[in-house]
């Protein structure tokens, strides 16, 4: 059964700080989602990962995947109050219906003054 | 463009009655999932839906759960006799194949059950 665990579950940051959020899955898969949701809202995408070593960015986040190590991280450099959001990583699912994601439980982050 | 439009908003009802969600997505997107977000479970996949083959049902929890998709594009979820453990916010979600695109959201329904 594939697991997706994502940590921290919270994180309190200043703004101007760096920090990285971390995803580990427990079984083979070389797809991996990262999305935003904010209060109330859906889910954003903002990264896709599709092969070992991937490496996207955009603004101040930054995202990798490592199939081997089974580990993506979400990077964030000098971080903004407007970052503030739940951040979820999701991984294919290969065993069940070739399609859905299961998504690890979120990180959210709260960035202040 | 038309993002995935989820209807209604905001449903709810007394415990034992019937509630039909509705979701229309991407136009073109040939995949359409379904999943359900609360707090205690976080995000779970409930039922996907590529094309015209026959639906992947193993996430739905329960048979009073069953949902169709009509001429590969609206889809319905239907819960019957609902419990109060039904209630959470359901997302629907569309994407072009193969998976190599991310999933689209809609805004979700939220279901409160009485």
């Amino acid at each position: 059964e594939l697991k997706v665990e994502q940590n921290p579950l919270f994180l309190s940051m200043q703004e101007g700080k760096n920090y990285t959020i971390y995803c580990n899955y427990s079984t083979t898969s070389d797809r991996l989602y990262w999305y935003r949701q904010d209060p109330g809202k859906s889910l954003e995408s903002l990264f896709v990962l599709l092969s070992n070593g991937a490496v996207k960015q955009e603004g101040r986040l930054m995202a990798s995947l490592d199939t081997k190590a089974r580990l993506s991280t979400l990077h964030i450099t000098a971080a903004v109050h407007d970052l503030s959001a739940t951040y979820f990583c999701a991984v294919v699912n290969y065993g069940g219906s070739q399609g859905n994601l299961i998504f690890g439980k979120g990180t959210k982050l709260s960035v202040k003054p | 463009g038309a993002g995935v439009s989820q209807s209604p908003s905001n449903k709810v009802t007394e415990k034992g009655k019937d509630v039909e969600l509705r979701c229309d997505p991407i136009s073109g997107h040939t995949a359409l999932y379904w999943y359900r977000q609360s707090l205690g479970q976080g995000l779970e996949f409930l039922i996907y839906f590529q094309g015209n083959s026959a639906p992947d049902k193993s996430g739905l929890p329960s048979d009073r759960f069953s949902a169709e998709r009509t001429g590969g594009s609206v889809s319905t979820l239907t819960i019957q006799r609902t419990q109060q453990e039904d209630s959470a916010v359901y997302l629907c979600a569309s994407s072009t194949t193969p998976s190599n695109q991310p999933q689209h959201f809609g805004d979700g329904t939220r279901l409160s059950i009485l």
